[in-house]
């Protein structure tokens, strides 16, 4: 049962913003969306969380409109090192709460 | 350094042996996961434990696999009989459940390779 949808890869270069939308239709009144970031070899890392309007952190703002049925990612000015796999979660709300992955979105960013 | 600790870093086996990783989590969380990562994938649920408590096991996961969280603090997962299949990193995760919004705090993970 896919909880979240998210584009699969996205490009972009350094000194750009970039945008990455995450689709979570069945989102629950009182789940969280949070996201992580991925680089190879190690564990995801806590980005940023929200539960609605608009949340920014050292790294990245968190856009969630009204309806809470999608959120957007920003990170602004990417570099080299913003390349990673960024990973969006919602608590799936089947028979448990365990907290399910998707495939991410893979951003590539180039010089 | 997200102060999960997992060991060992790298496990290299043969086919059919057992092996053993452990997981140190953050010491005032009550929440700990255990997920699989293969290349290209997001990481794949296995298990979790409340405390002391296993809440649930993956219906993916076969009887080889067993996991524990003695008195609810380090966690142990345990293959036996390893398959080639089996390869891939293997992350342990905790949380501290009751806070709004729960976040999962992340180790290094063990990279196993099953020759």
């Amino acid at each position: 049962l896919a909880k979240t949808t998210q584009p699969i890869s996205m490009d972009s270069y350094e000194g750009q913003e970039v945008n990455i939308t995450c689709s979570h239709n069945n989102i629950a009144t009182n789940d969280y969306i949070t996201w992580y970031q991925q680089f190879p070899s190690q564990g995801p890392r806590f980005i940023i969380q929200g539960y609605k309007t608009k949340v920014t952190n050292e790294v990245a703002s968190l856009f969630i409109p009204a309806d809470r049925k999608s959120s957007t990612l920003s990170l602004p000015r990417v570099s080299l090192s913003d390349t990673a796999v960024y990973y969006c979660l919602v608590r799936q709300r089947v028979n448990t709460d365990k907290l399910i992955f998707g495939t991410g979105t893979r951003l590539q960013v180039f010089p | 350094d997200t102060g999960v600790s997992q060991n060992p870093r790298h496990k290299i086996t043969k086919r059919g042996q057992n092996v053993t990783f452990r997981c140190d989590p953050i010491s005032e969380h009550n929440r700990l996961y255990w997920y699989r990562q293969t290349l290209g994938q997001g990481p794949e649920f296995l298990t979790y434990f409340q405390n002391e408590a296993q809440l649930e096991k993956s219906r993916l996961l076969s009887d080889r696999f067993s996991a524990e969280r003695p008195k609810g603090s380090f966690s142990t997962l345990e293959i036996q009989r390893t398959e080639q299949g089996d390869s891939a990193m293997y992350l342990c995760a905790s949380s501290l459940m009751g806070a709004p919004g729960e976040k999962l705090f992340f180790g290094s993970g063990t990279q196993l390779s099953v020759l």
